[in-house]
């Protein structure tokens, strides 16, 4: 099975600053069509995961452009700019280049 | 508009088996592939197995043994069945989609789940 495992924030973040959470995947996660198959989801409390990056760095349709999503076939990083109240919650990645599809352990965002 | 929406009981015996059903709409079972996705409570994300666009299944090799999922196009409906129910299945379950792409783009709310004597 690929393991995901996510980094910690320093938490609290301050309001306006900006975050990085990062993610390693125990395998390449580059296919050959091209596509990393790297996703970012956002579970604030209480809700549903839902999702925010998908390709490693493609932001889903309505996502604030403050999230970006960067990396290599086995390094990942979500960035959120000038982060704000919304964006308390946890953080996760997961892996869709095989099943067992896998998630990272989950990164909780506060803020300050 | 798409939504997924998790049925069941809340409250399920050891060793008894679970059945939830995924009711979705706004979208075809025929077009997109179903996912179950479960969470224990105050833990992470756990794949369970999926129920492709034409039929096929997929599951978690950790759960194969006691897990089963299918569906009733007709109705809209993906169910799961998993036996042998322990504590340690406690938690919220969720169905999502994947448009084909490989990645969840709607989720359902979620059902919680709670084995216990």
């Amino acid at each position: 099975d690929i393991v995901m495992t996510q980094g910690a924030l320093p938490n609290p973040v301050p309001s306006g600053e900006s975050a990085s959470i990062t993610c390693q995947s125990s395998k390449s996660l580059l296919y050959s069509d091209g596509k990393t198959y790297l996703n970012w989801y956002l579970q604030r409390p209480g809700q549903s995961p839902q999702l925010l990056i998908y390709w490693m760095s493609t932001r889903a349709s309505g996502v604030s452009d403050r999230f970006s999503g960067s990396g290599s076939g086995t390094d990942f990083t979500l960035k959120i700019s000038r982060v704000e109240a919304e964006d308390v919650g946890v953080y996760y990645c997961q892996q869709f280049l095989e099943f067992p599809l896998t998630f990272g352990s989950g990164t909780k965002l506060e803020i300050k | 508009q798409v939504q997924l929406t998790e049925s069941g009981p809340g409250l399920v015996h050891p060793s008894e088996t679970l059945s939830l059903t995924c009711t979705v709409s706004g979208f075809s079972l025929t077009g997109y592939s179903v996912y179950w996705v479960r969470q224990p409570s105050g833990k992470g994300l756990e794949w369970m197995g999926r129920m492709r666009y034409n039929g096929d299944t997929s599951y978690n090799s950790a759960l194969k043994s006691r897990l089963s999922i299918s569906r009733d196009t007709s109705k809209n409906q993906v169910f799961l069945k998993m036996n042998s129910l322990q504590t340690d299945d406690t938690g919220t379950y969720y169905c999502t989609r994947d448009p084909r792409g490989y990645y969840f783009d709607y989720w359902g709310q979620g059902v919680m789940v709670t084995v216990s004597s």
